[in-house]
């Protein structure tokens, strides 16, 4: 348990809606990512953030953004969701050796 | 670009039935290959990290190896709770400690 929470752990919201999924960490890690997960396509990299306001991009960075103002949260926003972002998110936190350490995950549904 | 491939797809087991899981990477420069068990419904569990060609490691009843191109998980004499997806991920270069997921690879152990 590397001391990651996510929040909501599931959600169900409606095309066009903004949301905002929550990654919170007690470790004080620099590093933070977002992945989405997805049948066929595996785990994959949205956004990151090295440091407080220093964030960049993943491969699969279109229709979200990322905002990181204190190094225990790091927040991910579909600006208006689509059919397309139902997936499975993943926040994970760097930790010793450069070994990524996973959150619980919350599930989207986008309706 | 990354690749990681991921074979086989699914696996199923008799308790105590050895086998071996295969992940293929073409990465320039590699700098840690990393493995992850899953379990339905939550995050990713941190494994092993590989570092160079020929390393292996232990860990109950997985062995990890690694060579140039490929690397093995290897499931000694499986037990039931062994069943999980096991994914591979490989890191390359500097930016982030991004990392590329192979699709896995499900696990199903039958006592």
């Amino acid at each position: 348990d590397a001391g990651i929470t996510q929040s909501p752990r599931h959600k169900v919201t409606e095309t066009g809606t903004p949301v905002t999924l929550r990654c919170h960490q007690t470790e004080n890690h620099r590093y933070m990512y977002w992945y989405r997960q997805d049948p066929g396509h595996g785990l994959r990299l949205i956004h990151y953030s090295y440091g407080v306001k220093d964030t960049d991009k993943g491969e699969v960075s279109d229709g979200y953004s990322v905002s990181r103002s204190k190094t225990e949260d790091f927040l991910l926003t579909l600006e208006s969701a689509t059919s397309s972002q139902t997936s499975v998110y993943f926040c994970a936190i760097r930790g010793t050796e450069e070994t990524q350490y996973f959150g619980p995950g919350t599930r989207l549904l986008v309706l | 670009e990354d690749q990681v491939t991921q074979s086989p797809e699914a696996l199923r087991l008799q308790e105590g039935e050895s086998s071996s899981l295969n992940c293929s990477y073409t990465v320039s420069g590699l700098r840690g290959l990393f493995w992850y068990r899953q379990d339905p419904g939550k995050g990713p569990e941190f494994l092993f990290t590989l570092y160079s060609a020929g390393e292996e490691k232990e860990k109950e009843r997985l062995k990890a190896t690694l060579t140039k191109k490929e690397s093995f998980l290897h499931i000694t004499a499986p037990k039931p709770e062994d069943s999980a997806t096991y994914l591979c991920a490989v890191q390359a270069g500097a930016a982030g400690n991004k990392l590329t997921f192979g699709g896995g690879t499900r696990v199903l152990v039958k006592p």
